[in-house]
Order: structure tokens, then sequence, then C-alpha cells
């Protein structure tokens, strides 16, 4: 079965540096997400991204952040300057068209570690 | 604006017992559900979904889900737990934003099996 892979699966980053958390969606899929949960709290939505550009994105998602997919392939969430306060289990997720019928698959996950 | 509660944070059950997992939703239009769970290191892998078609949703691995209008719920129940069982899992619910789907999660009910 089609999976979607995330690497690395772990990442310790010191406070300030810039992280990239590398996502492959589905070959055949058209719409990429990312989600975090921070420990002890929800799963929340960061960002959709659709026909190279950006569709959705939520107030986390702030200046810090910023996706793209320099390749057709791979889907990166680049995170600026981090923070403590981004230390968190980040999920990607694809799906082959918009609307929830289609369904979303999700990655393992990267656990984002800031210190 | 659309939200989801899980009832229970932890369930514990003997092997081979029914499991009842807790959800309510709040939504202002007629909601898309999903029940994901999520085992150690893994992926979030969906359990089952309601789309507006029967109420009564079969799902993987022996789940299923009642989606309930008049209770606003949508319970995810299993007759035998099993070992394998054992997880995190999440309620969810299509929020609709802006002309994009996005996925709404509970905080999770993580779900142990005792032999």
């Amino acid at each position: 079965e089609p999976e979607v892979t995330q690497t690395p699966s772990h990442q310790v980053t010191q406070m300030g540096q810039e992280v990239i958390l590398r996502c492959v969606p589905i070959s055949n899929h058209l719409y990429f997400y990312w989600y975090r949960q921070i420990l002890g709290q929800k799963v929340e939505f960061l960002v959709s991204f659709y026909n190279n550009e950006i569709s959705e994105k939520s107030e986390i998602f702030d200046d810090q952040f910023s996706v793209e997919r320099p390749d057709g392939s791979n889907f990166t969430l680049k995170i600026r300057s981090t923070k403590l306060e981004d230390s968190a289990m980040y999920f990607c997720a694809s799906s082959r068209a918009q609307g929830t019928d289609y369904g979303y698959t999700f990655g393992s996950g990267t656990r984002l570690t800031v210190v | 604006a659309q939200s989801v509660t899980q009832l229970d944070s932890h369930v514990s059950v003997s092997e081979g017992t029914p499991v009842l997992l807790r959800c309510n939703y709040s939504s202002s239009y007629s909601p898309s559900l999903f029940w994901y769970v999520q085992h150690p290191n893994k992926g979030l892998q969906l359990l089952l979904k309601y789309t507006s078609a029967a109420t009564l949703v079969k799902g993987i691995n022996g789940f299923e889900a009642e989606f309930k209008k008049s209770e606003t719920s949508f319970h995810l129940t299993k007759p035998s737990a099993h070992m394998s069982d054992a997880a995190e899992y999440f309620c969810v619910v299509s929020g609709f934003s802006g002309g994009y789907n996005k996925l709404i999660f509970g905080a999770g009910t993580r779900l142990a099996v005792h032999p």
C-alpha cells in the first residue's frame, strides 16, 4: 500500500536554528498538508498546498514557516528560526483530490525537539 | 465552526471484551467524521469515515462507528478487543474554511488492552 514518507523521524535542534522537515507524498496525490501535535495537545492543522502554492494556512503558520515542493517529489516544511515552543510532532499528509471523500494519508511524523 | 470532543483520555479493557471510545462533535452543517489510529512510532491510519451515507460505518480491524445526529455522537466500537488494538485513537471532523477542507482532531483516547 502506498505510504507517505517523512524524514527524519527525530530532529534535535538549537533554538534559533533553521530546520527543514521532509516529506514524500504518494505519487498521484495532488494536495499536501502539514499538521503538528505539541506533546499533550491536539493535532493541529498548519497548512495545505496545491498546485505549487499555499491554499490555506492556520494562524500558527506565521512568517517563520514556509513550505515548498522543490522537485515535484518532496514536500518540505521549513522553520526559519526555531523556538522552544516549536517542539512537536509534525505530520505530513497528502490526498488525491480536495474533499474528505478521498481521504488523507498521513506519514509517521517527525518529532522535533528544540533545545 | 466545527469541533470534536473525545470524552475519555484513557480507556482500559481486557482482551476479548468490547471496546467503546466516545466522541461528540459540533458542526454547523452535515459533517464528515473520521476515526484515526496511531500506534507507537507509526503514522495516523484511517480506521473509518462517515460522509453522509449509511449511519453505521464499518472500518478496518473489526471496528465500527455509528453516526447519531440527534446525539451529535460518533462513538467507535469493537465487539472484542485484541492486544494489537492498544494505541491512540483520534476522532476527527472535517472543517470547511475558505473553500478548502481541513481536519479538526479531538484530543485523543489512549486504549490499553490487558491480557
